[in-house]
């Protein structure tokens, strides 16, 4: 069986700071990887994926991810935290099907 | 513009009563997918759909139908609701047929449904 945990359910970084939202997956094979983000009364919105190659992946809106494969890690990561980077974020697994974990609020504090 | 569009986006209702929530995606997708959103719980897929008049269950189908004659259309049906499908629905498409396609999922807006 498949899973993803995000550790965290709530997030809270400074405008300006660099933030990171945790992600770890259990999956038998070589997983393919997912961000996606949650806005307010919105439908979730695809950021970016690990599907194999580099292990840093840049996506939209100036995230990107880390695939660590020792570790079963698939860390978002930002620079420089916006204020409009407030939202829910998910993580998710692919293997034989699409799994979702619980999310992560991220709020950044201007 | 490329979209899925769900209807209605709030509901409220009684135990019983038949409701269908509609689904249709703009994009010529073959894959279509619903998943519930429960606070803690993350998403969980109800059904999904690799082309048309193919669909499958998902993790938690109980107490949920749906159908896929269009490629366009994947209607989710609760015959008779109950409390517990008390939820945030989302419906979503991608390009590749397959449950292991690693092309995005596209997702509507959500419908949020009540109920009593």
């Amino acid at each position: 069986a498949q899973s993803v945990a995000q550790p965290e359910d709530q997030v809270n970084v400074a405008e300006g700071n660099p933030l990171t939202v945790k992600c770890t997956y259990s999956v038998s094979g070589n997983p393919y990887l997912f961000w996606y983000v949650q806005y307010p009364n919105r439908g979730l919105q695809f950021l970016l994926k690990y599907i194999t190659g580099d292990n840093l992946v840049k996506g939209s809106y100036g995230f990107e991810a880390e695939f660590n494969k020792s570790q079963t890690s698939f860390h978002l990561k930002k620079p420089s935290a916006l204020v409009s980077d407030s939202a829910l974020y998910f993580c998710a697994v692919l293997n034989e099907k699409l799994t979702f974990g619980t999310g992560t609020r991220l709020t950044i504090i201007p | 513009e490329a979209q899925v569009t769900q209807n209605p986006r709030y509901l409220i209702t009684v135990t019983g009563k038949k409701l269908t929530v509609t689904c249709s995606q703009n994009m010529n997708h073959e894959y279509m997918s619903w998943y519930r959103q429960d606070p803690g719980l993350g998403l969980r897929q109800i059904y999904y759909s690799m082309n048309v008049e193919v669909t499958d269950k998902g993790d938690v189908p109980e107490g949920y139908k749906v159908s896929r004659k269009e490629k366009r259309n994947f209607p989710l049906i609760l015959e008779s609701p109950s409390p517990n499908q008390t939820s945030l629905y989302f419906c979503a498409s991608s390009l590749s047929r397959g449950q292991g396609s690693n092309q995005p999922q596209h997702f509507g807006d959500g419908t949020r449904l009540s109920i009593l």
